[in-house]
């Protein structure tokens, strides 16, 4: 099994509708990740979470919201769908006790999601 | 000016060749650098650390330069599995002062070895 585990992996929707892609990781990293990745864009940083009770805004929060259910659950929630959400959203994860655990990243496989 | 840039590429080379990129960053104060590999619809995964020194592992060679503020990547003896997307990766002191910094993604180098 995967250390780090998105589903779904791929995903197409309609505007205005609510997703949810969810991330799992056994890794037993306290920090977690949610990026999206756009052609000629890079991965940019949607929101991260560095234990259960500490969730923060990355640079392109805007329209998305997340849940830290368990250190080994974070999960993306899009409330309404639009076009421009269509990419490649990566889960990842890092240890948080180190300078170096913490800044390597550890990515799930993607989520794929296409808002028609 | 964007915090982090690479040359998109592609840069398509011939086995055997040898290749290099570059990564420029803005932010002076930064403190950690890497080097991820991404195949074609994978995830990233962690090539290389850089050290301030220079490292190197098999025929991959990493270097960094503060002064100019970029980092490099040489491939030697190109295989046709280094076809890849290959990016750069710069840590930041984060602003909202939490530990570790903030890491940023460069666009990515695409790179294709061809027989």
């Amino acid at each position: 099994d995967a250390d780090v585990t998105q589903t779904p992996r791929n995903r197409i929707t309609k505007t205005g509708k609510r997703i949810m892609l969810e991330c799992s990781q056994t890794k037993g990293h306290d920090r977690m990740y949610w990026y999206r990745q756009d052609p000629g864009l890079g991965l940019r940083l949607i929101y991260y979470s560095f234990d259960v009770k500490d969730i923060n805004k990355g640079e392109i929060s805007d329209g998305y919201s997340v849940s830290r259910q368990a250190q080994a659950k974070f999960s993306l929630s899009l409330e309404s769908a639009i076009p421009n959400q269509t990419a490649l959203y990566f889960c990842a994860t890092s240890e948080g006790k180190t300078r170096s655990g913490a800044n390597v990243l550890t990515f799930g496989a993607g989520s794929r999601l296409t808002v028609l | 000016r964007k915090e982090v840039e690479q040359d998109p590429g592609p840069f398509n080379v011939p086995e055997g060749a040898t290749v290099a990129f570059n990564c420029t960053y803005s932010n002076s104060a930064s403190q950690s650098f890497f080097w991820y590999r991404q195949d074609c619809r994978k995830e990233p995964k962690l090539l290389m650390s850089v050290y301030s020194s220079g490292n190197e592992d098999g025929r991959f060679t990493a270097q960094l330069n503060r002064a100019s503020q970029y980092i490099s990547l040489l491939i030697r003896d190109s295989k046709l599995s280094d076809s890849a997307t290959y990016l750069c990766v710069v840590t930041s002191p984060n602003a909202g002062g939490t530990s570790y910094g903030k890491l940023t993604f460069g666009q990515g180098t695409i790179l294709t070895v061809h027989p």
